[in-house]
């Protein structure tokens, strides 16, 4: 979606950190979401975190959000092969509406 | 629960066809969303529902696109008549809360 962009692509050593940046218009977004799609699979929910906050962290991924500056990040600590995949930024506002970024492609090299 | 359920998986079709996709949502969610994912234009909402009912359509490209939802356990996304530039591939989501929305597997559609 135009009103969320992400950079398309990001390559990373095994073990290491993976951070993925989005952008995002809509100032009365109530919701940010991380979802993570694998080769011809849906979207997986990843993480979400609500627009009150500031950081939230669950096992290896901490999510930061800058509300002042409309930016949301995704940090993956020890990154492994498994986590390939295509991850996506989307915003929600106060309807069930989600706005998804043109996504991530994260490519894990040993 | 078995999650959402798209059918079919994979629909090859020739232009001027019609091409029905189906989705059963999670039993108790009373949302129901269809999307289209391309190369070009990313993940676009198309339309979504709540208690069978269409809320916002404004994402349905043109009157080609239609989609129902006769009832709490079924929809339809059609395309009539169906052209090259309508492949892609078309997932349907469902929720309860406005937190978390469960995608299926999506549908791959091929037009040629």
């Amino acid at each position: 979606g135009e009103d969320v962009e992400q950079s398309l692509f990001l390559s990373v050593r095994e073990g290491d950190s993976s951070v993925i940046n989005c952008t995002y218009t809509d100032s009365s977004s109530t919701y940010l979401y991380w979802y993570k799609q694998e080769p011809g699979a849906g979207l997986q929910l990843l993480t979400y975190i609500f627009s009150n906050m500031d950081m939230k962290q669950d096992q290896r991924l901490t999510v930061l959000l800058n509300k002042k500056d409309k930016h949301l990040s995704l940090r993956i600590a020890d990154t492994q092969t498994g986590d390939s995949a295509i991850y996506f930024c989307a915003e929600r506002a106060n309807d069930y509406k989600l706005s998804f970024g043109a996504g991530t492609t994260v490519t894990v090299r040993a | 629960d078995a999650g959402v359920i798209q059918s079919p998986r994979h629909e090859v079709t020739e232009m001027g066809q019609e091409v029905t996709l189906r989705c059963k949502p999670i039993s108790g969610h009373d949302y129901l969303f269809w999307y289209r994912q391309t190369m070009m234009r990313g993940l676009e909402l198309l339309i979504y529902f709540n208690n069978n009912v269409p809320i916002d359509d404004s994402g349905m490209p043109e009157d080609r696109f239609s989609a129902k939802m006769p009832n709490a356990s079924f929809s339809t996304l059609k395309i009539q008549p169906s052209e090259p530039r309508d492949s892609a591939v078309y997932f349907c989501a469902s929720t309860k809360t406005p937190i978390e929305a469960f995608f299926g597997q999506g549908t791959r559609l091929t037009v040629v």
